[in-house]
């Protein structure tokens, strides 16, 4: 069955260190989101593509980064960590309408 | 600015009773998706139900129907004859052609 996957599923760093946070589908969807979600803010968009070589900034976008080199993949970067970015992190995919979401990854900067 | 609106941060309804959670929706967009998705304790996102702008018709989904209101820009979830697995936050969502915008949620408790 197609799915989508994200890990690690807990993540604990400390401020400044670079982490990457993967996201890989495999429902062969063009599309494909990271949201974080935090309490009293439901979730927010940080990145999204539309295909392979296209990334664009959401509602939340600064200190992360996102690349797109073949349809499946999606990681998320955080270049210097914050603990302003302790958060759950979601990845989803879509065709159009309806977004599957990946089970979430809860990352703590310390 | 907001673009999603869920005005109440926690219900509370009977088993086998209707509940109806709120949203509204602020565009200039012509072309755009509402959606419902619940979110367990457990954590994922569950999609429910999808509207489309132009959709005439409220959309229905078993026990799930989004009762939609262009004019008004609302798009409220009623959920008939709750069950006690409907406990979870409950987001109304947005799809525009620049973004998709989330509500911050409703927290729905099912009572036995």
């Amino acid at each position: 069955d197609a799915e989508i996957t994200q890990s690690p599923r807990h993540k604990i760093t400390e401020t400044g260190r670079q982490v990457t946070l993967a996201c890989h589908q495999t429902w062969n969807h063009n599309n494909m989101f990271w949201y974080r979600q935090d309490l009293g803010h439901g979730l927010r968009l940080i990145h999204y593509s539309y295909g392979v070589q296209d990334t664009n900034k959401g509602e939340v976008s600064d200190g992360y980064s996102v690349s797109r080199s073949n349809t499946e993949d999606l990681p998320l970067t955080l270049e210097s960590a914050a603990s302003s970015q302790t958060s759950v992190y979601f990845c989803a995919s879509s065709t159009g309408a309806e977004q599957y979401f990946g089970p979430g990854t809860r990352l703590t900067v310390t | 600015a907001q673009k999603i609106t869920q005005t109440q941060p926690g219900m509370f309804v009977q088993e086998k009773e209707a509940v109806t959670l709120d949203c509204t929706y602020d565009t200039s967009d012509q072309s755009y998706g509402l959606f419902w998705y619940k979110q367990p304790s457990s954590g994922e996102m569950i999609f429910l139900i999808y509207q489309g702008s132009y959709d005439e018709q409220n959309a229905t989904e078993g026990r799930y129907s989004l009762n939609f209101q262009k004019a008004r820009k609302s798009a409220n979830l009623v959920i008939s004859a709750s069950q006690l697995g409907d406990s979870a936050m409950y987001f109304c969502a947005m799809l525009t052609p620049i973004q998709f915008y989330f509500g911050t949620g409703t927290s729905l408790t099912v009572i036995p």
